[in-house]
């Protein structure tokens, strides 16, 4: 256990329904980054804050997709209008001071059918 | 052409075996990588740090980078079963950004 949780750890969810996510990093953490990773690959990077701030997005992030992260601690993920293409383990990870030293969740695992 | 490239495997060896995973990168601005491992069902998890200048050793664990022919390597002496996941390489970030970038990783089976 890296001190990163991810609720929920499973979502099956039907193609146009919203869904949400959560992470909360390690406490002293101020960076909070989501990923997304499909089987075979590696982790794909969606979006990056500083605290509160979001300073970074994938330019592949679709307008169908934001993240919040209100008071600098836990950040939530969501997905609207979701596609069979956005199956997928969706991963969140904080850091202190380092981007290279990034503690991973477990993911959670999310199933549009 | 992706800036960390890794053969997906899987690779399978016998218990006790030397193991070499490999990445090869594009970009020759990079002075260390990464290497993360990651189980089944987890996410990844920082193994070491490699640097350009000499080798990297931390237990079973060996890490060098070959500038000359852009190959990053990680060597796992007397590998056991444990050693079983997918190994990642990432490159640290550059250019205003502030987020390395993943290979899409090699799997590893150790089986006894």
């Amino acid at each position: 256990d890296t001190g990163v949780s991810q609720n929920p750890r499973h979502k099956i969810t039907k193609r146009g329904q919203n869904v949400t996510f959560r992470c909360d990093p390690i406490s002293e953490h101020n960076r909070l980054y989501w990923y997304r990773q499909t089987l075979g690959q590696g982790p794909e990077f969606l979006t990056y804050f500083q605290n509160e701030a979001q300073l970074e997005k994938s330019r592949l992030l679709s307008d169908r997709f934001s993240a919040e992260r209100p008071k600098g601690s836990f950040s939530t993920l969501e997905i609207q209008r979701t596609e069979q293409g956005d199956s997928a383990m969706y991963l969140c990870a904080s850091s202190l001071d380092s981007p290279n030293e990034q503690f991973f969740g477990p993911g959670t695992r999310l199933t549009v059918l | 052409q992706k800036e960390v490239e890794q053969d997906p495997g899987p690779l399978s060896v016998p218990e006790g075996a030397i193991v070499s995973l490999n990445c090869t990168y594009s970009n020759s601005a990079f002075q260390y990588f990464m290497w993360y491992r990651q189980y089944s069902r987890k996410g990844p998890e920082l193994l070491m740090y490699t640097y350009s200048s000499g080798n990297k050793e931390d237990g079973r664990f060996t890490a060098q980078v070959d500038k000359s022919s852009k190959y990053i390597s990680l060597f796992i002496r007397d590998s056991q079963p444990s050693d079983s996941a997918t190994y990642l390489c990432a490159k640290p970030p550059r250019g205003g950004s502030y987020i390395p970038t993943f290979g899409r990783g090699t799997s590893l089976i150790v089986h006894p």
